[in-house]
């Protein structure tokens, strides 16, 4: 079966550093998303992985190891407007995306 | 509008009603999706359409139907709702299916 782990939920303090992790078991793999979704809003977009390595957007970066089905999603220099769940989803054999259910994240000042 | 828009934004539903859930984007985006959230699980496919007159099922087709007459539009028809019906519904869009997804901002449908 397909399979995506990830943290439920994760605390972090404000201005620091925060690492979430997502493993996953797919049949194929044609590249990695990560999201944000806002509580009670809609998943937006944040960063896509295919190759192997490290992509940076900004605050965030996202890295990728498809030998060992692993990737991270990275956020630097929190802000308390960071608080949301990250979905990690995974694009199958079949073009579909795989989801993650999600980790929570909660920033203290 | 800009974007992707769904109706209603929320609705409460009798068992065995039919329903059904609008989406529609101006992106001139080819392909559609539906999905489910359900507290403590990842997004489920319901179904897709990459490309306007052409439908797919996901993961979780069963007890509902779609359409995809043109391109802006992809409804979702629950034909007798049941209470295991009752989730989040969230809309999807993207300029093919290799590109990300732009989501909608979702209905929340209660089945009684």
């Amino acid at each position: 079966g397909q399979n995506i782990d990830q943290p439920t939920e994760m605390t972090a303090t404000e201005g620091a550093i925060v690492q979430i992790n997502c493993t996953y078991q797919t049949s194929g793999f044609n590249g990695l998303f990560w999201y944000q979704q806002h509580a009670g809003e809609a998943p937006t977009f944040l960063s896509y992985n295919v190759l192997d390595g490290l992509e940076e957007k900004g605050r965030f970066s996202s890295f990728l190891s498809r030998s060992k089905g692993y990737s991270y999603l990275l956020l630097k220099e929190l802000q308390m407007k960071d608080s949301a769940s990250y979905l990690c989803a995974v694009r199958d054999s079949n073009y579909q995306l795989i989801w993650g259910a999600g980790t929570k994240l909660i920033i203290k000042p | 509008i800009a974007g992707i828009t769904q109706a209603p934004t929320s609705q409460i539903l009798a068992a065995g009603r039919r329903m059904t859930l609008r989406c529609t984007q101006d992106m001139r985006h080819n392909a559609m999706y539906w999905y489910r959230q359900d507290l403590g699980l990842g997004l489920r496919l319901i179904h897709y359409s990459n490309t306007a007159g052409t439908t797919g099922k996901g993961e979780v087709p069963d007890g509902y139907s779609v359409s995809r007459a043109n391109t802006d539009d992809f409804p979702l028809t629950l034909a007798s709702a049941v209470p295991s019906q009752t989730s989040v519904y969230f809309c999807a869009s993207s300029e093919s299916s290799v590109n990300e997804q732009f989501f909608g901002p979702g209905t929340r449908l209660t089945v009684l």
